[in-house]
């Protein structure tokens, strides 16, 4: 089983649509949890952080985290073309003091006007 | 806005030749990272790096990489004799601390191995 598993799509929505972005881990020891958005050759850009179950909300962004069911979500909310890319899940348990970042596949949304 | 960079943008080289990655970290960041990314694949960790030396590396990063921060501003990656499978987009990150610290990622370097 992979440590992180993310859906690659592509996932193609209408602007002003509500996108769900999802991934799976399986080492209960995750405990830092990240999205971070990537464009065509770009390097990732970090949306949202959380720690710990639960929701976190930042503009037309919400990250949830289900750490019981090993299970983390990304919501868009009016979606727009400018949000079409790559949306990474990233994790990071605490392991004497150094963060290597476990990374999901990447789920590639476009946005159509 | 500080941002992470990295040189060159591009990087083509022949197989069996030695090349230098560089990146300048976010100025005030005292943890370094590299990963890479092979085309259509995910993002993967290489190494860490911090107090000038290395803290944590992949099973990736074997003898052919080393890391090191020869001044106060450059971290650089170099692979010593490129293979086929080199080939990948290099990112260079940096954080502030450790734990729960963001990690930065500069735009990447392309290096393709023929």
């Amino acid at each position: 089983q992979k440590e992180v598993e993310q859906d690659p799509g592509p996932l193609s929505v209408p602007e002003g649509a509500i996108v769900s972005l999802n991934c799976t881990y399986s080492n209960s020891a995750f405990q830092y949890f990240m999205w971070y958005r990537q464009y065509s050759r770009k390097g990732p850009e970090l949306l949202m952080y959380t720690y710990s179950s639960g929701n976190k909300e930042d503009g037309r962004f919400t990250a949830q985290v289900d750490k019981s069911s090993k299970y983390i979500s990304l919501f868009i909310r009016d979606s727009q073309p400018s949000d079409s890319a790559t949306y990474l899940c990233a994790m990071s348990m605490f392991s004497g003091g150094y963060n290597k970042l476990i990374f999901g596949a990447g789920t590639r949304l476009a946005v159509h006007p | 806005e500080p941002e992470v960079t990295q040189t060159p943008s591009h990087q083509v080289t022949q197989m069996g030749q030695e090349v230098i990655l560089r990146c300048v970290p976010i100025s005030n960041h005292l943890y370094f990272y590299w990963y890479r990314q092979i085309l259509g694949q995910k993002v993967e960790f290489l190494v860490s790096f911090y107090n000038n030396e290395i803290s944590e590396k992949s099973e990736i990063f074997d003898d052919q990489f080393s890391v090191e921060r020869p001044d106060g501003s450059n971290f650089t990656l170099k692979i010593r004799s490129t293979k086929l499978e080199d080939s990948a987009m290099y990112f260079c990150a940096s954080s502030e601390g450790a734990v729960q610290e963001t990690q930065y990622f500069g735009p990447g370097t392309r290096l393709l191995v023929l």
